[in-house]
């Protein structure tokens, strides 16, 4: 079956705009997590979705993160006036039973 | 917080040998174990994980075992291959009813001399 999907692939944006990136599980998949990965690092832990709830999102580094889901199925991540340190890889993951985590290809997000 | 120790963080073995990477963690609470493999440019995929209820399992080339009074685990590849060339990440979470966020390691490059 089709896997978790991310999209924007690549998104480039100047300092002080806002952006939206998406994220669509696996079909049934109650749990969902977002993860920054800068580059030669592992991935660092955002924020967690059951369902339409967000259970925790001790991660976000500042408010001007904001994730919703708010159908329980496809996630929005979106980060307002983006700085150069927001530079990174956002990743989505799915997970069935709240264990075995699938990763989506990730969206590299370049803040100029 | 969950806090994961992960070594070395450069691995180069010939093709054939075997390679092994270990990881500790610092939460009790934590019950679930995953190595992920990273390709470049790629997501991470899991490719095996063991709960804190088992010492260890098998699957083919790829082992892993897990001393919970240690807090440490680790990742056995037999008759490595060009093809397990990768970025390794070791993980630890709180897994099931009351999952919360996979805490990764800082990585292994793993290098396979042909």
């Amino acid at each position: 079956g089709a896997g978790v999907s991310q999209s924007p692939r690549y998104k480039v944006a100047k300092r002080g705009q806002d952006v939206a990136l998406r994220c669509d599980p696996i079909s049934g998949h109650v749990s969902l997590f977002w993860y920054q990965q800068a580059l030669g690092q592992g991935p660092e832990f955002l924020t967690y979705f059951q369902n339409e709830a967000q259970l925790d999102k001790s991660g976000l580094p500042s408010d001007r993160f904001f994730a919703e889901r708010p159908e329980g199925s496809v996630s929005t991540l979106k980060i307002q006036r983006t700085q150069q340190e927001d530079s990174a890889v956002y990743l989505c993951a799915s997970s069935f039973a709240g264990y075995e985590q699938y990763f989506g290809p990730g969206t590299r997000l370049t803040v100029t | 917080g969950e806090n994961v120790e992960q070594h070395p963080s450069t691995l180069s073995v010939q093709e054939g040998d075997s390679a092994v990477i270990k990881c500790t963690y610092s939460d009790s609470a934590s019950n679930y174990f995953p190595w992920y493999k990273q390709e470049l440019g790629k997501r991470p995929q899991l490719i095996i994980d063991i709960r804190s209820n088992v010492g260890e399992k098998k699957d083919q080339r790829i082992a892993v075992t897990l001393n919970k009074t240690a807090k440490h685990f680790s990742l056995h590849i037999t008759e490595t291959q060009p093809e397990d060339s990768a970025v390794y990440f070791c993980a630890a979470s709180q897994g099931g009813g009351g999952a919360d966020g996979l805490t990764f390691g800082k990585g292994t490059h793993l290098i396979i001399q042909p």
